[in-house]
């Protein structure tokens, strides 16, 4: 059983391009959730999905960022116009459902995010 | 607002020590709380989850304890290894009332000398 998988594991861009950052969730894991770790900071909460439905986005940038996790396929972070201030590294999590909802979030190797 | 605190934010020790990394939270009202590993460049792996109900839970060379009450955690980690070397990262559970939503310490960075 695989785990979390992020793709790319780095991922430069110049200043105003688009940055598109993948997650595929571990099977039987229908929640997802998108952290990010600025340099020198703990990961900070950004949004959390299940299939096709944006449960949280409480932690995200008003502008620029959007997140999504179809019926197919990986979730997508997407960062328009990238600027410095987004170099990062960011993290994708998973858990399975839960009524409790407690379950421990499984946590992927992360995409490092450098803006030229 | 919960914070997490993490003390110290470094920790060097000689090999075969038994250590004690410490975590504060401001917020008592928690659903659980985890410790991590993050090692350079890769991701985090899950040592231990506490749920609020409990007191401590164990996991080989490991055992972490929950106080809520006072707003602590700590992570025993016995007979240290130069294995044992990486970032420890404390997680509180239920921020804001949303159980899903992890609040993370800074981290101590762990290293075990040969």
């Amino acid at each position: 059983n695989a785990g979390v998988m992020q793709n790319p594991r780095h991922l430069v861009r110049r200043r105003g391009q688009e940055a598109r950052l993948r997650c595929s969730p571990m099977k039987g894991h229908s929640h997802v959730y998108w952290y990010r770790q600025l340099p020198e900071e703990g990961l900070k909460f950004m949004v959390y999905l299940q299939k096709e439905n944006i449960i949280d986005e409480s932690g995200m940038p008003k502008e620029r960022f959007s997140a999504e996790f179809p019926k197919e396929g990986p979730s997508i972070l997407r960062i328009q116009q990238v600027v410095r201030g987004d170099s990062a590294a960011y993290f994708c999590a998973s858990s399975p459902p839960s009524e409790r909802g407690n379950e421990k979030l499984f946590f992927g190797s992360g995409t490092q995010l450098s803006v030229l | 607002k919960q914070e997490v605190t993490q003390i110290p934010a470094a920790l060097s020790v000689p090999e075969g020590e038994n250590l004690v990394l410490n975590c504060s939270f401001t917020d008592s009202a928690i659903y659980n709380l985890q410790w991590f590993r993050q090692d350079p460049g890769k991701g985090l792996t899950s040592l231990l989850l506490i749920q609020s109900s409990q007191r401590e839970q164990t996991s080989g060379r490991l055992n972490a304890s929950l106080d809520k009450s006072s707003g602590r955690s700590t992570l025993y980690i016995a007979a240290s290894q130069p294995g044992d070397s990486a970032t420890y990262l404390c997680a509180v559970g239920g921020s804001g009332g949303s159980n899903y939503k992890l609040t993370f310490g800074k981290g101590t960075l762990l290293t075990v000398n040969p």
